[in-house]
């Protein structure tokens, strides 16, 4: 049971604009930045937001954050069958230390 | 370019001790936090420790707490993680993230497998 809140899973057809959302409380998104991370398969995670909404040079703007009270959201426009991979949120919780999303594995239909 | 590479990981029996090692190159490693984060086969991300530039602040994640200590070694460019009375719930990929306290990880290693195994 992780302590932010993602879907298990997403889907999209190329092209289309699909969100993940990420699911928290004012011990952590709420008082804290959120962060995502992109984990292709068979690959280290990869820096894709921080800061609720900034991006790291060479990170297409397809890929956009946002955060509102306990909750945030990633979108991704302009889908690629190279999207298809694994997607968590993460944040400092003012108790617990660094905490992760469960995961979300997006599909490109 | 920032370079992590982990090595240590290996098979070790319930209530036995390992010790993981970072090699970081590329970048002033006395500038940055570092963390250790983990993940079980199969399964999401869990941070495990974070450790400041000096070595004057450690943060761990409860189920390791008495049993992990995260170190560093400036001199060598190395960050450390001494695992104690590991359980198979401590098998996993352990990944080497330089970042902030905060739960930014810019650069990852590729990982070390630990797997805890009678």
């Amino acid at each position: 049971q992780s302590v932010l809140t993602q879907p298990p899973s997403a889907s999209g057809t190329p092209g289309q604009r699909v969100t993940i959302s990420c699911s928290g409380s004012s011990s952590n998104i709420g008082s804290n930045y959120v962060y995502w991370y992109q984990q292709l398969p068979g690959t280290a995670p990869k820096l894709l937001i921080y800061r609720n909404n900034q991006r790291p040079s060479g990170v297409p703007d397809r890929f956009s954050g946002s955060k509102s009270g306990t909750s945030a959201s990633l979108a991704i426009s302009g889908l690629r069958s190279e999207d298809e991979a694994d997607y968590y949120c993460a944040a400092w919780d003012d108790s617990l230390g660094v905490v992760f999303g469960g995961g979300t594995k997006l599909t490109v239909l | 370019e920032v370079q992590l590479v982990e090595s240590g990981g290996g098979l070790v029996q319930p209530g036995g001790s390992l010790r993981l090692s970072c090699a970081a190159s590329g970048f002033t490693f006395s500038s940055y936090w570092m963390s250790w984060v983990r993940q079980a086969p199969g399964k999401g991300l869990e941070w495990v420790a974070n450790i400041k530039q000096d070595g004057s602040e450690k943060y761990y994640v409860d189920s390791v707490k008495g049993r992990f200590t995260i170190s560093r070694d400036n001199a060598k460019n190395s960050l450390y993680l001494q695992m104690n009375s590991l359980r198979a719930e401590d098998t996993a990929v352990y990944y080497c993230a330089r970042g902030t306290r905060w739960g930014l990880f810019d650069y990852w290693g590729q990982g070390t497998l630990v797997t805890v195994s009678s």
